[in-house]
């Protein structure tokens, strides 16, 4: 049974850094994508990026050039940063995993962390 | 970006009743189609990928049916435990999509 615990900032002021971890529990990170998803009420849920086991990355690229997701094997954790950060980033952010064995979608999630940018 | 759009955006229905949700995407994404179904303050928990297969330990009440552009999440007989909202996403191209949801509320 995989299990993602997070944790990070949760208030945070323009143009800061968002910084997001992940803990994996349960599994190894070969055969998974390990994504990072968010969600507010006027954009719904929003798909921000995934990393593999071998690091390669896909970003959302309304995203792209704010986002890094990177991985830390020796301590089964990835992360999320965002920077420049404004009032648009706020939501409640999610890690969660998924694997093509089920066409991507995504069984595993973390617990949700509400990220809030204020001026 | 692949839009999904799903309809209704909310519905009303009663116990035992039968339930249909579609979702339609922008571009053809044969069967990478997945269904959650969340409730307040908890993550999506997923109710069916590529189209038509049941996550393990969710009820067999809930069924997907579609192909390319078009699908449909059915609940039959929905029980107290349902209501809830309803997701789709698209996991066939980048970026992954999601739709705006279908709030299912008890009538």
């Amino acid at each position: 049974q995989v299990q993602l615990q997070q944790w990070g900032a949760g208030l945070l002021k323009d143009s800061e850094t968002l910084s997001l971890t992940c803990g994996v529990d349960g599994t190894p990170f070969r055969g998974y994508h390990w994504i990072w998803i968010r969600q507010s009420p006027e954009k719904g849920l929003e798909w921000i990026g995934e990393i593999d086991h071998d690091e390669s990355t896909n970003y959302n690229p309304s995203l792209k050039s704010r986002v890094t997701i990177s991985l830390d094997t020796s301590k089964n954790e990835f992360s999320l940063r965002l920077i420049s950060v404004t009032a648009g980033d706020t939501a409640v952010y999610y890690c969660a995993s998924a694997t093509w064995i089920k066409r991507g979608g995504v069984d595993y999630w973390g617990q949700g962390t509400p990220v809030t940018v204020s001026s | 970006d692949i839009q999904m759009t799903q309809s209704p955006s909310s519905l009303s229905a009663s116990v035992g009743d039968k339930v249909n949700i579609t979702c339609r995407s922008s571009q053809t994404i044969t069967v990478y189609l997945n269904w959650y179904q969340q409730k307040p303050g908890k993550a999506p928990k997923l109710l069916i990928f590529a189209t038509s297969t049941l996550e393990s330990g969710v009820p067999s009440r809930f069924s997907g049916t579609g192909s390319a552009t078009d699908f449909t999440l059915t609940i039959d007989s929905l029980q107290p435990d349902d209501f809830a909202t309803y997701y789709c996403q698209q996991s066939y191209f980048v970026p992954q999509t999601f739709g705006q949801g279908t709030r299912v509320e008890i009538k």
